[in-house]
């Protein structure tokens, strides 16, 4: 089963800051990725589709790259209401399998 | 719209079986897959399984000896049933849909908190 890591598992980012973080895939999962936010207490909410499309409605400080094996989420000028966890999830094909997340808070 | 929500018993004990129902609205069954999502409290997001719109099902090969999904499609209704029980599958459970073209899970129920105690 591919196995994906996000990194790192927390970080403290300042209003206006960038803010890169990182998911890999255990094996090759082309582009075949997704973004998703969930902040407490709520369902998550997608945000990057086929690792590099923005969804609906989201935000275009929210930009997604990768492929193979490696992608990462970049967040321009971080906002107040970013604070929440972000996962990737491989998808396309079964198991859609997330990573662990990563914790962002605003200082 | 879209909706999913899901419905079942907020407590459930030790080894017994548990028995949830996702309801949708404003789509189809037989057009869309619904899968299930749970997530214990203050950790990470774990996909369950699924049933496509053919009636399949595609499993976590970490639960599928317990996991069993089916759905009413006439009642608009995805079922999950796990069975044995443990203090660890205390989670909220989600179900959730993929947009049309496959591109992630774009729609989500409010989920339902499941303890597993005695």
């Amino acid at each position: 089963n591919i196995v994906m890591t996000q990194s790192p598992k927390s970080m403290s980012i300042s209003v206006g800051d960038r803010v890169t973080m990182n998911c890999k895939a255990s094996q090759n999962v082309y582009n075949n990725i997704a973004w998703y936010q969930q902040k407490p207490g709520k369902s998550p909410k997608l945000l990057i589709y086929y690792a590099s499309n923005r969804y609906t409605g989201v935000p275009d400080r929210f930009t997604g790259s990768g492929s193979g094996t490696d992608f990462t989420l970049t967040i321009n000028s971080v906002q107040a209401e970013d604070a929440a966890f972000y996962y990737c999830q491989r998808i396309y094909n079964s198991p859609f399998t997330f990573g662990s997340g990563t914790k962002l808070e605003i200082k | 719209q879209v909706q999913l929500k899901e419905s079942g018993p907020g407590l459930v004990q030790p080894s017994q079986t548990l028995s949830l129902t996702c309801t949708v609205s404003g789509f189809s069954l037989t057009s869309n897959s619904v899968s299930w999502v749970r997530q214990p409290p203050g950790k990470g997001l774990e996909w369950m399984g699924a049933i496509w719109s053919g009636g399949s099902t595609d499993y976590n090969s970490a639960l599928k000896s317990r996991l069993s999904i089916s759905r009413d499609t006439s009642k608009s209704q995805v079922f999950l049933k796990m069975n044995s029980l443990q203090t660890e599958d205390t989670a909220i459970y989600f179900c959730t849909r993929l947009t049309t073209e496959g591109r992630g899970f774009a729609y989500w129920g409010q989920g339902t908190l499941v303890t597993v105690s005695s």
